[in-house]
């Protein structure tokens, strides 16, 4: 079955512009979850979508934000780019019950580069 | 809050020889605890899941073992090849389904 796919791959962006990006989760599976990985803070969570609705959000500043459309397929934007905010970001969907009890299947991820 | 470690941070052994990779957290009520790989610059790879009611799970050169009350995960690669070069991460999820990660420990394995 396919996995998860995340689009596109890479990104340059220059400060203040903003930028969408996407993800489908493997069929079948009603939950994503983003994650921000950087080499000095690690892999930091963003938030998760459950059915279209926020379920969790991390402690990132509100220029973040997502969405999850009725196919469990979700983006995530970032408005006003900063530098700060190149990274690797990756995009883990799971059947959505509680506690990850099925465990997590990551996509590839989208560099983001802010010039 | 939970916190995650993965002690070392970089370990380098010769071909054939078994690796053994560790990842303790300090809240023990954990649901289940997850180790991935990641590849430069590419995304995570589910290894294995093991959910609190196990002790351990295998699949094929791979074995996790989880001792919840020490609260210690440990992962042991058998036989290891110059393929399993990469960074290997461990995971628990808490009630809201968030993952708490470790630092992730860099593995060489030279031929």
């Amino acid at each position: 079955k396919a996995g998860v796919t995340q689009t596109p791959r890479y990104l340059i962006k220059t400060r203040g512009q903003q930028v969408t990006l996407s993800c489908s989760p493997i069929s079948g599976h009603r939950s994503v979850s983003w994650y921000q990985q950087t080499p000095g803070q690690g892999l930091q969570f963003l938030f998760e979508y459950f059915s279209e609705t926020q379920r969790n959000k991390g402690n990132f500043p509100g220029r973040f934000s997502g969405r999850q459309f009725s196919n469990s397929r979700s983006e995530m934007n970032v408005s006003t780019l900063e530098l700060g905010d190149s990274a690797l970001y990756l995009c883990a969907s799971s059947l959505g019950g509680t506690h990850a009890l099925y465990g997590y299947t990551f996509g590839s991820g989208t560099r983001l580069t802010v010039v | 809050k939970q916190e995650v470690t993965q002690i070392p941070a970089a370990l380098s052994v010769p071909e054939g020889e078994n690796l053994v990779l560790n990842c303790s957290f300090t809240d023990s009520a954990i649901y289940n605890l997850q180790w991935f790989r990641q590849d430069p610059g590419k995304g995570l790879t589910s290894l294995l899941l093991i959910q609190s009611s196990q002790r351990e799970q295998t699949s094929g050169r791979l074995n996790a073992s989880l001792d919840k009350s020490s609260g210690r995960s440990t992962l042991y690669i058998a036989a290891s090849q110059p393929g399993d070069s990469a960074t290997y991460l461990c995971a628990v999820p808490d009630a809201g389904n968030k993952l708490t990660f470790g630092g992730g420990t860099r593995v060489l394995v030279k031929p």
